[in-house]
């Protein structure tokens, strides 16, 4: 079962320091979704992409992260100079979507970042 | 944001039926009412959805109100597998998630 895989699962890092995520998502979803989501809360939408094209990004996404998803395969999430309030669970999601509301989303097991 | 609402907790007795409702009062003509579950230290794991007709799967089964301003998930036999946070969502184009309800089934 080929589902969406997230790697790594577990990032420790000091304040200041960059981290990359990667995703890689089900073979052939055109859709692919990063997503944040802190202790207790529901999953919060940072930004997705369509293939290659990356066309919406939350306001929750500041200008220290930036997300790639090169030749509209694997993506990668990148978050610079992290800060304490950065540690959480990044999860990916992809979908084949069509049009319409009718998308089905398939989520990885995330990577939960710890920022000290 | 999040156009649900839904109690933050409930709980279930094992082989029961859980019933877990969903209020979204400004859903609008073609958005699908979604559902999805959290097991902790996992990614959410879709169950089912639907527009206006009711609908049914291995899972789960979805009932609309004929206004659709609501809808009720329904587990059919819950186990201690069901145990899980589970989300309601209208889709506009995203996932918007919200609390979600904490639903846990005793044995």
């Amino acid at each position: 079962d080929t589902g969406v895989s997230q790697n790594p699962r577990h990032k420790i890092t000091k304040r200041g320091q960059n981290v990359t995520f990667r995703c890689d998502p089900i073979s052939e979803h055109n859709r692919l979704y990063w997503y944040r989501q802190t202790l207790g809360q529901g999953p919060e939408f940072l930004t997705y992409f369509q293939n290659e094209a990356q066309l919406e990004k939350s306001r929750l996404l500041s200008d220290r992260f930036s997300a790639e998803r090169p030749k509209g395969s694997f993506s990668t999430l990148e978050i610079q100079r992290t800060e304490q309030g950065d540690s959480a669970m990044y999860l990916c999601a992809s979908s084949l979507a069509s049009g319409g509301t009718n998308e089905k989303l398939f989520f990885g097991s995330g990577t939960q970042l710890s920022v000290l | 944001d999040a156009k649900t609402t839904q109690p933050p907790s409930m709980d279930c007795a094992e082989g029961r039926a859980a019933n877990l409702p969903c209020n979204h009062s400004t859903i609008s003509g073609n958005e699908y009412v979604y559902w999805y579950r959290q097991i902790h230290s996992q990614g959410p794991q879709y169950i089912i959805h639907g527009l206006k007709n009711n609908e049914t799967n291995e899972m789960a089964s979805l009932i609309i109100t004929e206004d659709r301003k609501s809808s009720t998930l329904i587990l059919p036999h819950a186990t201690l597998r069901d145990t899980a946070v589970y989300y309601c969502i209208v889709y506009d184009y995203k996932l918007s998630f919200g609390a979600g309800t904490t639903v846990t089934v005793r044995a």
